[in-house]
């Protein structure tokens, strides 16, 4: 199984400043074929199912703000969000889909300082 | 819109079998280019993929649970379903089904997610 690990665990960012989230596999996610990373990033609300924000590690998703912005290949990858807002308070995950089984990090809880 | 909804008990016993249905709405759940999966999460915890189906009955498990699992579809009731076997308490947790393309050899993240349902392993 690909391990996925996330830093920080929770993250207090106050409102309008940068917000940075970072997700490591143990093996690498990069497919040497097409040259893309097998890397998704999701926001969790409460009592919500997690939304894809970011696929193939830098793609953003129709209608995501453009303050969230994904980096980074092979096992190391960053998950920023440039201005924090309210509505932004959630739970992190990144997730490879690089191979079977697909797994998650463990998350980051994102709160306003 | 693509609507998933998960249906089922959310109250089974330890050693009894867990079944729940994902109703698709405003998609064929034939259609050749995704796969229908199942992710769970404990309450307060992370998520784990527990397998997905494509609609030709191919599927895919997560070796941690493939002994327990089995996920199956019918494409006439645009449906697909989870049935796991002999459940603890560390199988209580919300199930979500979810969506993903995939193409050739290749993989695509859940870009559409049913609300979720939680199932409790009490007797």
């Amino acid at each position: 199984d690909v391990v996925m690990t996330q830093s920080p665990d929770s993250l207090a960012v106050s409102l309008g400043e940068r917000a940075t989230i970072n997700c490591k596999s143990r093996q690498s996610v990069l497919y040497n074929s097409n040259n893309k990373n097998y890397l998704a990033w999701y926001q969790q609300k409460p009592g919500q199912p997690p939304k894809l924000l970011i696929s193939w590690a830098s793609t953003r998703e129709s209608g995501v703000p453009d303050r969230f912005s994904g980096s980074g290949s092979g096992t190391d990858f960053t998950l920023t969000i440039s201005s924090l807002q309210a509505e932004d308070v959630a739970v992190y995950f990144c997730q490879q889909y690089y191979s079977t089984p697909f797994t998650f990090g463990p998350g980051t809880k994102v709160v306003i300082k | 819109q693509l609507q998933l909804r998960e249906s089922g008990p959310g109250l089974v016993k330890p050693s009894a079998t867990l079944s729940l249905t994902c109703t698709v709405s405003g998609d064929s759940i034939g259609s050749s280019i995704f796969y229908w999966g199942w992710i769970r999460q404990p309450p307060g915890k992370g998520l784990e993929w527990i397998g997905s189906i494509y609609y030709s009955g191919t599927t895919y498990y997560n070796p941690s649970l493939r002994s327990r699992v089995t996920i199956s579809v019918d494409t006439s009731r645009n449906q697909f379903s989870l049935k796991l076997t002999s459940v603890t308490a560390a199988d209580t947790a919300v199930y979500h089904c979810a969506r993903h393309p995939a193409g050739g050899n290749n993989w695509h993240p859940f870009d559409y997610w049913g609300q979720g349902t939680l199932v409790t392993v009490s007797s």
